[in-house]
């Protein structure tokens, strides 16, 4: 079973502090990881893409990766009442003949504490 | 640029019966990919369509079905209506078939009663 895996939280972080998510999946031939964020009764909105081992900075916001342990995370730095949100990891994950699908994990729920 | 668009908004039908929604994507952009959405759970996909083609579909009854048209817009159809289907439809679009992030539109919330 092809999957992507988060840890559902709910995460709660005091303002101004760093916020930590991860995700792991399972196809190891994966080769485009995606941070979406997803506020209450909204759509995903894309905040991050990786495609490389190691980081990539946004502003405040750092995806990490590692292939060969099968890991993605996001570091959100200087956290704001406005990042609570669903943060969703997704991960093109190999779907037979020749085809990729978007799989998603269920989401960690943020809660940024003033 | 006007993002992917998605209609209708909101859509309350009875069990039974049948439901079309449509989507619009980014101009340019060639690949359209439905996901369902239930509360408390990620997007679960659906179909992928690319350059009016089916070019993924993901584990769900043969109720639902889907196309994709000359001007890359799409349509998803689902017959025979289950509580079940109650959820956040999200229409997405890329640039290519795979590899490229996803751009979701606003949604559209289908009730079933």
């Amino acid at each position: 079973q092809k999957e992507v895996e988060q840890n559902s939280g709910p995460l709660s972080v005091p303002e101004g502090a760093i916020a930590s998510l991860n995700c792991t999946y399972s196809d190891r031939g994966s080769q485009s990881f995606f941070w979406y964020r997803q506020y209450s009764g909204k759509s995903p909105e894309l905040i991050m893409s990786i495609y490389s081992n190691g980081d990539k900075e946004d502003g405040r916001f750092t995806a990490q990766l590692n292939k060969a342990s099968q890991y993605v995370s996001l570091l959100i730095r200087d956290s704001q009442p406005s990042d609570s949100a669903t943060y969703l990891c997704a991960v093109f994950l190999y779907s037979g003949a020749g085809s990729y699908q978007l799989t998603f994990g269920k989401g960690t729920k943020l809660s940024v504490i003033p | 640029d006007t993002g992917v668009t998605q209609s209708p908004t909101h859509l309350i039908k009875t069990r039974g019966q049948q439901v079309t929604l449509r989507c619009s994507p980014i101009s340019g952009h060639k690949s359209v990919s439905w996901y369902q959405q239930v509360l408390g759970q990620g997007p679960q996909f659906i179909f992928q369509y690319y350059e009016k083609e089916e070019r993924g579909r993901g584990n769900f009854p043969d109720r639902f079905s889907a196309r994709q048209f000359p001007n890359y817009s799409s349509e998803l159809n689902v017959n025979a209506l289950l509580l079940g289907d109650s959820a956040l439809y999200l229409c997405a679009s890329s640039l290519g078939q795979g590899g490229s992030p996803l751009h979701f539109g606003n949604g559209t919330r289908l009730t079933v009663t």
